[in-house]
């Protein structure tokens, strides 16, 4: 059964630095989320992507987040100049349909800012 | 926005009991109801869901209820097992452009041999 991966498991890195977390989508999918989990807290909703746009985000994502297919298969989220509160876990998702469709998920990006 | 409420935030079983999770939603529009299982260290699994027109749905052990009128539905396992115990996350749907997702605060089931 096909599923969404996700790289890296762990990244550390310092306040101020730019990550980039990558996320490869099962292949007939054509919806994708990021999501974000702060330890001990609720799944919150950052972005939705669409035909290599996006389609809504949350007041989470601000301009230092930006989300890109470059390839057709591979999903990315970049936070520029990481701080501290975004240490969290990372989900990417994805689904085939935009309504009422079963949203899958990976199995996450734990980040981590010192 | 939507707003997804969940309760209990803890529930502890033995094996065997029933264990019943409750969400409540505040926007009338939402049509899809998804359950999810959370396993430490891993994403969230889907369960169970439900959409707007069916009121019951059933999948071996676990079954989801819905009540549009009240706006809440429920997670309900039988027979629970230790391999059952994890974090749920009910979420539901938005009605503002595609389709995201606004989970409940989780629960997390301990299910004692």
């Amino acid at each position: 059964e096909p599923e969404v991966t996700q790289t890296p498991s762990h990244q550390v890195t310092q306040m101020g630095q730019e990550v980039i977390l990558r996320c490869v989508p099962i292949s007939n999918h054509l919806y994708f989320y990021w999501y974000r989990q702060i330890l001990g807290q609720k799944v919150e909703f950052l972005v939705s992507f669409y035909n290599n746009e996006i389609s809504e985000k949350s007041e989470i994502f601000d301009d230092q987040f930006s989300v890109e297919r470059p390839d057709g298969s591979n999903f990315t989220l970049k936070i520029r100049s990481t701080k501290l509160e975004d240490s969290a876990m990372y989900f990417c998702a994805g689904g085939r349909g935009a309504y009422q469709e079963t949203q899958y998920f990976g199995p996450g990006t734990r980040l981590l800012v010192l | 926005g939507e707003n997804v409420e969940q309760h209990p935030s803890t529930l502890s079983v033995q094996e065997g009991d029933s264990a019943v999770i409750k969400c409540t939603y505040s926007d009338s529009a939402s049509n899809y109801f998804p359950w999810y299982k959370q396993e430490l260290g891993k994403g969230p699994q889907l369960i169970i869901d439900i959409r707007s027109n069916v009121g019951e749905k059933k999948d071996q052990r676990i079954a989801v209820t819905l009540n549009k009128t009240a706006k809440h539905f429920s997670l309900h396992i039988t027979e629970t097992q230790p391999e059952d115990s994890a974090v749920y996350f009910c979420a539901a749907d938005t009605t503002t452009g595609f389709q995201k997702l606004v989970f409940g605060t989780g629960t997390r089931l301990l299910v004692s041999p």
